[in-house]
């Protein structure tokens, strides 16, 4: 089936610390959505983007849809502890989400 | 607050024992999904309804089964649990002009 490709896998990083993360695809999709989960709790949205190049800001989040429409970056600024969590990227194709496999996010104080 | 609503939050059963999970939205959204989510994997898309169109995904075994009486509502059946369902399943929803979908806190069920 399709696949979206999300990186890193991990990460672990200082607070204060910025953090980028990614997701391609060899499929051209129409919406990108970013959503963030955390342990034992449902995926929880944070930015939704709907046009090539749009840039998007929630907060210290900022999210972006990829010119080519076939991949997409957010971006999480000065980190903090509460920012920890399983991040994941979805596109939107036939009408369905496929998501990114995640990325882990660990913040040390 | 309009919100999804999964219950229970962990569920038990025995292997073979048939189990349902719920699912209710206060958001009166058309479109209810079920995804399965094990642990470290994405959310895997079981099936969907649009208002009480049953979409089922081709590789969801059909062990599991839903039901949705009305829009507030939606169940997922598993008819006999085995050893491999065990995981996270998380209800979802939206509005027939957005693809943007929310997400319930899940059930979390464990088979012994």
């Amino acid at each position: 089936g399709q696949q979206l490709n999300q990186s890193p896998q991990s990460m672990f990083i200082q607070e204060g610390e910025d953090v980028s993360m990614n997701c391609t695809s060899s499929s051209i999709f129409n919406t990108w959505l970013w959503y963030k989960q955390d342990p034992g709790e449902g995926p929880v949205l944070l930015i939704a983007l709907y046009k090539a190049g749009e840039l998007t800001s929630n907060g210290r989040l900022t999210a972006q849809f990829g010119i080519t429409r076939k991949d997409s970056f957010l971006n999480i600024s000065a980190s903090i502890p509460s920012d920890v969590g399983i991040y994941f990227c979805a596109g939107l194709l036939t009408g369905k989400l496929i998501f990114g496999q995640g990325t882990t996010l660990q913040v040390k104080p | 607050d309009a919100m999804v609503i999964q219950n229970p939050r962990y569920q038990v059963t025995q292997f073979g024992k048939p189990v349902t999970l719920s699912c209710s939205q206060t958001l009166n959204h058309n479109v209810m999904y079920w995804y399965q989510q094990k642990s470290s994997q994405a959310p895997k898309l079981l099936f969907h309804y649009y208002d009480k169109d049953f979409n089922n995904e081709a590789d969801t075994p059909d062990n599991f089964q839903s039901r949705r009486p009305n829009t507030s509502f939606c169940f997922l059946d598993i008819r006999s649990p085995g050893l491999g369902d065990a995981a996270m399943y998380l209800c979802a929803t939206r509005r027939t002009s957005s693809y943007e979908q929310f997400f319930g806190p899940g059930t979390r069920l464990t088979v012994l």
